[in-house]
């Protein structure tokens, strides 16, 4: 069964304090590992993809990476709009179908 | 705005009634897929479909059912309501397997 752990479950910074978030799965083969941003009461925002070990994407502040056992979400120079539920899920290389196994997310909270 | 859309957005009814909540995935998306989430078990799949055809099912209830229409909107069928299955639905498309899901803005139901 796949599996998704997310660390910290929350974590608090100060606005330009830069931090990772962890993200560790378990799956019988990989297909890809997204990262999704959620506001409350929203729906999950679509941050990045990442389909093989070593793989880097960016975008803005955010940084997100892949090993064979974990995916690192890095925000470098924090802002408040930062603030949000960070979600990682993964999607096997099923038979058919495409199903995503999420984590239980990490809550952030940028102060300024 | 993810492009795909559902309705309604909020949903308030009684234990043992029957709702319907409608999904209208983005333009040249063929696969739906259906999440729910609450405060207790996180994101959780519940069935795809991929051009009017299921492909997938995850730990969807029993009284639960969905489909998609030609047009490739997509109905989630709720009935015999208790009051556990009060949590936000959601509704995502892709355009091809392994791709990224678009999450539409929910359906908070609340059964009372």
């Amino acid at each position: 069964e796949d599996q998704v752990t997310q660390s910290p479950e929350a974590l608090r910074l100060q606005e330009g304090e830069s931090s990772s978030l962890n993200c560790s799965y378990t799956v019988s083969g990989l297909r890809g590992l997204f990262w999704y941003r959620q506001d409350p009461g929203k729906g999950p925002e679509f941050l990045f993809t990442l389909y093989s070990a070593g793989e880097e994407k960016e975008k803005e502040r955010l940084k997100a990476t892949l090993t064979k056992k974990e995916s690192f979400l890095h925000i470098t120079a924090p802002k408040p709009e930062d603030s949000a539920t960070y979600l990682c899920a993964v999607q096997a290389k099923e038979t058919s179908g495409s199903r995503l196994t999420f984590g239980e997310g990490t809550q952030l909270t940028v102060n300024p | 705005d993810s492009g795909v859309t559902q309705t309604p957005k909020h949903l308030i009814t009684a234990t043992g009634q029957r709702v319907t909540l409608r999904c209208s995935p983005r333009s040249g998306d063929l696969s739906v897929y259906w999440y729910q989430q609450s405060l207790d078990q996180g994101l959780q799949f519940l069935i795809q479909y991929y051009n009017g055809e299921e492909r997938a099912k995850g730990n969807i209830l029993e009284r639960f059912s969905a489909q998609q229409f030609p047009d490739l909107h997509s109905e989630l069928n709720l009935s015999s309501l208790e009051l556990g299955d009060s949590a936000l639905y959601f509704c995502a498309s892709s355009f091809r397997a392994g791709g990224p899901q678009y999450f539409g803005p929910g359906t908070r139901l609340l059964v009372l």
